[in-house]
């Protein structure tokens, strides 16, 4: 069966301060991969999404980057983290079924505590 | 652009009753999918439920049931015999089935409280 990992699960770095979230998806080979980010109260906002090994697109602009080394690992990056980073990060695979799609399963998602 | 709305930021139940969430979503597309989910405390988000856009009979998942209206673009999720593990943050999706590659957009969630 497929799995998720998703790591740290709790982090509190100081702004300005690198950032390096890591996930890894077992069991499915070429999924597509997802970084969501949801703010305090919010929903979730698309953050990047990969469906290849070195494809990346991003959906919002900002201090963030994404980085997918290998087919099943997806890299959540940033220099210099900024009071607006805190959050919840959540990650994310799908795959294509005969319909051409499938949901998302997600992972158990990193809380960001920027201070 | 696809965007998903929904109107109720927090909902109430008693316990075995039934309680209705609402959603609606616009876009120009015609075959889409579109996903309920449930994001307890733990914030681990679970599938509940999903609605293929070309059927037109509602998905039924147990307890769990929507009403798909696509002339309307609405997708609401009805809870029926409501339990205290219900009691989450529920999320409606919408997924374009045209590009493989394309993420789920979500709405912004509506909470739901199970008394007793």
């Amino acid at each position: 069966s497929q799995t998720i990992h998703q790591w740290p699960a709790t982090l509190v770095q100081p702004v300005g301060s690198p950032l390096s979230l890591e996930c890894t998806v077992e069991g499915t080979s070429n999924p597509n991969l997802y970084w969501y980010r949801q703010a305090a109260g919010r929903g979730l906002q698309l953050l990047f999404y990969s469906v290849g090994i070195g494809q990346i697109s991003s959906e919002v602009p900002q201090n963030l980057s994404a980085s997918r080394p290998q087919d099943r690992q997806f890299i959540l990056s940033s220099k210099k983290l900024l009071l607006s980073d805190s959050g919840f990060y959540l990650c994310a695979w799908s795959v294509l079924d005969r319909q051409g799609a499938t949901e998302a399963f997600f992972g158990q998602g990193t809380r960001l505590t920027v201070v | 652009a696809q965007t998903v709305t929904q109107s109720q930021p927090e909902m109430s139940v008693q316990e075995a009753e039934t309680v209705t969430l609402s959603c609606t979503y616009d876009t120009s597309e015609s075959d889409y999918y579109l996903f309920w989910y449930k994001q307890p405390p733990s914030r681990q988000m679970i599938l509940v439920i999903r609605q293929e856009a070309y059927k037109q009979q509602n998905a039924t998942e147990n307890r769990f049931s929507v009403n798909f209206q696509k002339a309307a673009k609405s997708f609401s999720l009805k809870i029926s015999d409501s339990q205290l593990g219900d009691a989450a943050m529920y999320f409606c999706a919408y997924r374009s089935a045209y590009q493989a590659g394309t993420a789920l957009i979500f709405g912004k969630g509506t909470t739901l409280s199970v008394s007793s």
